[in-house]
This record gives structure tokens, sequence and C-alpha cells, in this order.
């Protein structure tokens, strides 16, 4: 069974620092994404990573993903606090499966 | 707002009864996909269907099952209901087109407290 697990899982970081999200996934897969959950509400889609090698970038957050080492990063540059939220990668198809968050808080 | 429709939106009900949850893809997606999200869980995805037929089944209990209408429209039905099942379930949607990505489109789900 597809497994997904992100470190760390629970993030404080002071504004204006730098900070990376790791995403390591079990089996082989050409596709994954990163979504954003604030409290109590739905999830937005961030990016979506199709090949090795592609990277993505929004603003202060930058997605990578390499398919061989079945790892992709989420990384924040300079941390404001509109930045605090739940980060979430998937991985899969039909059954997209995702890892446990990464609770970021930063804080001024 | 993503364009997914979920009703309602909090349910509060007893253990051993039977709810409905209903969700409205965004207008031409074929493919719903429930999922369950709690404290201790996580989010786990419970099923998915594309285009009136069953694509994909997670980690779904019997007492559990879902269908998507002609008009695509989608419901969950959660019967014999445990104070384990109490958590917001959420409804995605996306339409896969060959060699693009397949976000999903999440609703705003629905809380489910069982007492």
């Amino acid at each position: 069974e597809l497994k997904v697990e992100q470190n760390p899982l629970f993030l404080s970081m002071q504004e204006g620092k730098n900070y990376t999200i790791y995403c390591n996934y079990s089996t082989t897969s050409d596709r994954l994404y990163w979504y954003r959950q604030d409290p109590g509400k739905s999830l937005e889609s961030l990016f979506v990573l199709l090949s090795n090698g592609a990277v993505k970038q929004e603003g202060r957050l930058m997605a990578s993903l390499d398919t061989k080492a079945r790892l992709s990063t989420l990384h924040i540059t300079a941390a404001v606090h509109d930045l605090s939220a739940t980060y979430f990668c998937a991985v899969g198809d039909n059954d997209m499966r995702f890892g446990a968050g990464t609770r970021l808080t930063v804080k001024p | 707002d993503s364009g997914v429709t979920q009703t309602p939106k909090h349910l509060i009900t007893a253990t051993g009864q039977r709810v409905t949850l209903r969700c409205s893809p965004r207008s031409g997606d074929l493919s719903v996909y429930w999922y369950q999200q709690s404290l201790d869980q996580g989010l786990q995805f419970l099923i998915q269907y594309y285009n009136g037929e069953e694509r994909a089944k997670g980690n779904i209990l019997e007492r559990f099952s879902a269908q998507q209408f002609p008009d695509l429209h989608s419901e969950l039905n959660l019967s014999s209901l445990e104070l384990g099942d109490s958590a917001l379930y959420f409804c995605a949607s996306s339409h896969p087109i060959q060699g693009q990505d397949e976000k999903l489109f999440f609703g705003s789900g629905t809380q489910l407290s069982v007492l």
C-alpha cells in the first residue's frame, strides 16, 4: 500500500527565516501534489509536480520532485505570518493518498 | 470558492443512526472523491467515482457506501454510526484530461458529530 510520510509534523518559524518540509512516498509515482489547509477550512491546491526534476514556485513557496528518491520538498523562503497553515503532500492517481500534514506556525 | 458544494455543513446525530452526505462537483468535473479527516487518522481516502462508475476504493468501511448519479452529484451514506465516525468528510472533484494535472478541488466539508 502506498505510504506518504511528511516531516516535520509541526514547524514553528520566525518571520523572515527559511525552512524545508519533506515528503517521502513508498511507491513509484510521477505525480505529486501539495495542498494547503487553513484552520477550519478546506484544502487548496498549491502545486502539481508531474515529472522527475520538476520545480514550481509561487511567491515564497517552491516545490520540487525527485522521483528516483521518491522525495518532494516544499521550501519556504523568508516566511511571513500569512503562510501559517497545514501543508499536505499527496501522491497517487485515482486513490490519491495524503501525508499527515505539516502544521506551520510563523511567529513575528 | 472551489466550485464544489457539500451539504449539510454540520450534522449531529446519535450512534446507530444513518446519514447521507451530498456533494455536487464543479461544473464539468467527472470524478468525485470522498475523504475522511480526523485528528487521529488524518486525511483518509474513502472512494472515487468517475462518470458514475466506482474507480478506486480506499479505507472505506462496509457500513459506508457511496454512489455517483447521472447528473454527477454524489452521495456518501454512513450507517450504524459509531462515535469513532465523528470526523470532517470532504468531497473533491477533478476533470482528468490526458497529459494534464489532476489536482483536486475540495468542498468545504461536512462536519459529522456522532453523540
